[in-house]
């Protein structure tokens, strides 16, 4: 059963554009949602998180908006950069209790390749 | 500077074989992972563990093993390969008991190909 999903396997896009990248969660008790970038032929590197008491996480062109009642996040990249093309993983994280340490097990998506088109 | 590695980064081997990936990190965490990557998966967790001697299976964990003797090293052994072990292996580490978003750390991947 996967707990965490990434409906669109790809995104096209032009350069200066908004690029949306979605996920869908079902266990209603992940705490912490962060989105990783990967790089063929690399490990993933962190990019972004937001915690489930904010709707709204923003660093410079990335936001992170969460919406905890329709079990949804996305990440918006403006503008888009050629640069960006890259695979999106969302990953949640499961806390114990509010403002306690975490389990360190992340649950991954299926992850999305984003192209982004000079 | 602190650092996560894996070696070897490609490694062709037939089935039945004993194979062990290495993973090394030196950022003195606690928490390690192993990862699978397959087209359409995702990132799917093998085995991890949570410090020396603690390990727990994840997933995916058939046919997989760990080891945890010290800080550094969590080496993933395939007891005896399969074709559907093809895939590409990634290592991750992470701080114990942050109260952050639980960022964990990735290092740079093992392309197995299991004849």
């Amino acid at each position: 059963d996967q707990q965490v999903k990434q409906n669109s396997p790809s995104l096209s896009v032009q350069e200066g554009r908004i690029s949306i990248l979605n996920c869908d969660y079902t266990n209603s008790m992940f705490d912490y949602f962060l989105w990783y970038k990967k790089y063929p032929a690399e490990g993933p590197t962190f990019l972004i998180s937001i915690s489930s008491i904010k709707d709204k996480n923003e660093d410079g062109r990335f936001t992170v908006f969460l919406n905890k009642s329709a079990k949804h996040l996305s990440l918006h990249i403006v503008p888009s950069q050629p640069g960006d093309s890259a695979v999106y993983f969302c990953a949640a994280d499961l806390h114990a209790g509010a403002g306690g340490t975490s389990y360190g097990k992340l649950t991954f998506g299926q992850g999305t390749i984003l192209t982004v088109h000079p | 500077d602190a650092e996560i590695t894996q070696s070897p980064r490609h490694k062709i081997t037939e089935t039945g074989r004993q194979v062990t990936l290495a993973c090394h990190q030196t950022w003195n965490h606690n928490n390690m992972f192993w990862y699978r990557q397959d087209l359409g998966h995702g990132l799917r967790l093998i085995h991890y563990s949570y410090g020396v001697q603690d390990t727990n299976k994840g997933e995916v964990s058939d046919g997989y093993s760990v080891s945890r003797s010290n800080t550094e090293d969590l080496p993933l052994t395939l007891e005896s390969a399969a074709s559907s072990q093809t895939s590409v292996y990634f290592c991750a580490s992470s701080e114990w008991g942050t109260s952050g978003n639980g960022e964990q750390f990735f290092g740079p991947g093992t392309r197995l190909t299991v004849l």
